[in-house]
C-alpha cells in the first residue's frame, strides 16, 4: 500500500525557475493538502483541496499555484522560485473528518 | 480561528522515565484533536486522535493523551519512554474553516539512555 507519493524527494532550483511537485494517493480520499514545513514554524498550509475540482488557499499561498487533476492527483506549482520558497513541502490526504496521512516530503532549496 | 501551542520546544527525559509533551488548544465548537510524530527525513505519522468519547486517548506505539476540555489540553503521555522515542511531535487541530488540519510549531523530544 503505497499511501501518499511525492516526486521529486529532493531539488535544488536557481531564483526564478519553475518547477512543479508531484503528489498522489491511492486511498480513494477526497481531500489533499499541500504544507511547508520550516523550523520552529510547524507545519503551515499551502493550498488544500477538499474534493476533485475544487482547491483553496491555506495560510500562506502566495508564490504558489495548485491543480487537482484527478482524485488521485494534487500537484504544486511554483512559477519563479525564491530564496524565501526553500523548504520541507508535504502533500496529505485526508477522508472526512479522520487523520491526515502524509508523504515523506520534498526538500526544496532556491539559491 | 483554531489553534494550537505547544509550549515547549524541547523536552529531555532519561529513558524508563514518564514523559509528557504538551499542547493546548483553541477552537470554537467541539474540538478534533491529533498527535504526529516525524523522524528525521520522514514524514508525518499518525499517533492518536480525540474526536468524542473518553478523555483518555490510546495511541500507537505505547503512546495516550488525555484530553482536558476545562484546561483546553490534550497532553501527549507516555509510562516509559525509549531512547526511539527521540523525534518531532506535533499537535493538530482541525480547522473547520478551511476542512484542513492547524499544526503547533513541534516539541523536539530527546529520550537519554
Amino acid at each position: 500500500n503505497a499511501g501518499v507519493t511525492q516526486t521529486p524527494k529532493f531539488q535544488v532550483l536557481k531564483t526564478g525557475q519553475s518547477m512543479t511537485l508531484q503528489c498522489a494517493q491511492d486511498m480513494n480520499h477526497n481531500s489533499m493538502y499541500w504544507y511547508r514545513q520550516d523550523p520552529g514554524m510547524g507545519l503551515r498550509l499551502i493550498y488544500y483541496s477538499a474534493s476533485e475540482g475544487t482547491t483553496d488557499k491555506g495560510e500562506v499561498p502566495n508564490g504558489y499555484n495548485v491543480s487537482r487533476l484527478n482524485k488521485r492527483e494534487f500537484s504544486l506549482r511554483l512559477e519563479s522560485a525564491a530564496p524565501s520558497q526553500t523548504s520541507v513541502y508535504f502533500c496529505a490526504s485526508r477522508r472526512g473528518e479522520g487523520e491526515a496521512f502524509f508523504g515523506q516530503g520534498t526538500r526544496l532549496t532556491v539559491v | 480561528a483554531q489553534s494550537v501551542a505547544q509550549p515547549e520546544d524541547q523536552v529531555n527525559v532519561a529513558e524508563g522515565n514518564p514523559l509528557t509533551v504538551k499542547c493546548t488548544y483553541s477552537v470554537s465548537g467541539n474540538p478534533y484533536l491529533f498527535w504526529y510524530v516525524q523522524y528525521p527525513n520522514r514524514g508525518l505519522q499518525f499517533l492518536l486522535k480525540y474526536i468524542t468519547g473518553d478523555n483518555l486517548v490510546k495511541g500507537s506505539y505505547g503512546f495516550e493523551a488525555e484530553f482536558n476540555k476545562s484546561q483546553t489540553s490534550f497532553h501527549l503521555k507516555k509510562p516509559s519512554a525509549l531512547v526511539s522515542d527521540s523525534a518531532l511531535y506535533f499537535c493538530a487541530v482541525r480547522d473547520t474553516g478551511r476542512r484542513a488540519l492547524t499544526f503547533g510549531s513541534g516539541t523536539r523530544l530527546q529520550v537519554q539512555p
